[in-house]
């Protein structure tokens, strides 16, 4: 199994700025994920982040918005940038190893004011 | 139609009792199926992992899926207090995104 950390594990932001979150994993993973979760709610996937070139984004997610990056197998960052009140959510990052099974940090508490 | 369905509860039961959580999906190129366990305010952890039909058991926990059926099930013998969560049920095929089900939130009264 993959264990992942996340870095902040809360913040509270002003409108307009932005908020980078950093994701380590501790052993080479095959496929890295940015998930978003509102309170009481499922997730919603932002990205794959890939390896060396640009994370592929789900529909409604823009890489202006949430640029991220992945320079080696086992780091990733995800930035939420001019934030608005709106992107007030839990941040996840995860993880799949080879055997498609799927790991999932603790989590950025995010909080724009 | 929503390509994973779940219901979202909220389930309560007793103490002891067997909990059985359930999932139905739509596409038949599913073929790996998950469990999460998302305690509040922490991060899913991967519960159960299954690649096509059949049961699977750890501990307290089976996971069975049924492929025919387009079903999945998740029971808990002997429910604790500390199983009290919120369940996701996933699936994927081969290298495909996962699709979460919305949660079925589990309340164990002691």
């Amino acid at each position: 199994s993959a264990v992942i950390s996340q870095k902040p594990s809360r913040d509270i932001c002003q409108r307009g700025t932005s908020l980078t979150i950093q994701c380590q994993v501790d052993s080479q993973v095959t496929m890295m994920f940015w998930y978003r979760q509102q309170p009481g709610q499922s997730l919603t996937l932002i990205a794959t982040a890939n390896q060396g070139s640009e994370a592929t984004y789900e529909s409604g997610f823009v890489i202006d918005k949430f640029p991220i990056s992945r320079p080696n197998l086992t780091f990733s960052t995800l930035t939420v940038s001019n934030m608005s009140p709106e992107d007030s959510s839990i941040y996840l990052c995860s993880a799949r190893d080879t055997s498609y099974e799927q790991y999932f940090g603790p989590g950025t508490r995010l909080t724009v004011t | 139609q929503k390509e994973v369905e779940q219901d979202p509860g909220p389930l309560s039961v007793p103490e002891g009792a067997i909990v059985s959580l359930n999932c139905t999906y739509s596409n038949s190129a599913f073929q790996y199926f998950m469990w999460y366990r998302q305690y509040s305010r922490k991060g899913p952890e991967l519960l159960m992992y299954t690649y096509s039909s059949g049961n699977k058991e750890d501990g307290r926990f089976t996971a069975q899926v049924d492929k025919s059926s387009k079903y999945i099930s998740l029971f808990i013998r002997d429910s604790q207090p500390s199983d009290s969560a919120t369940y996701l049920c996933a699936m994927s095929s081969s290298a495909s995104k996962i699709i979460f089900g919305s949660g079925t939130r589990l309340s164990i009264r002691p």
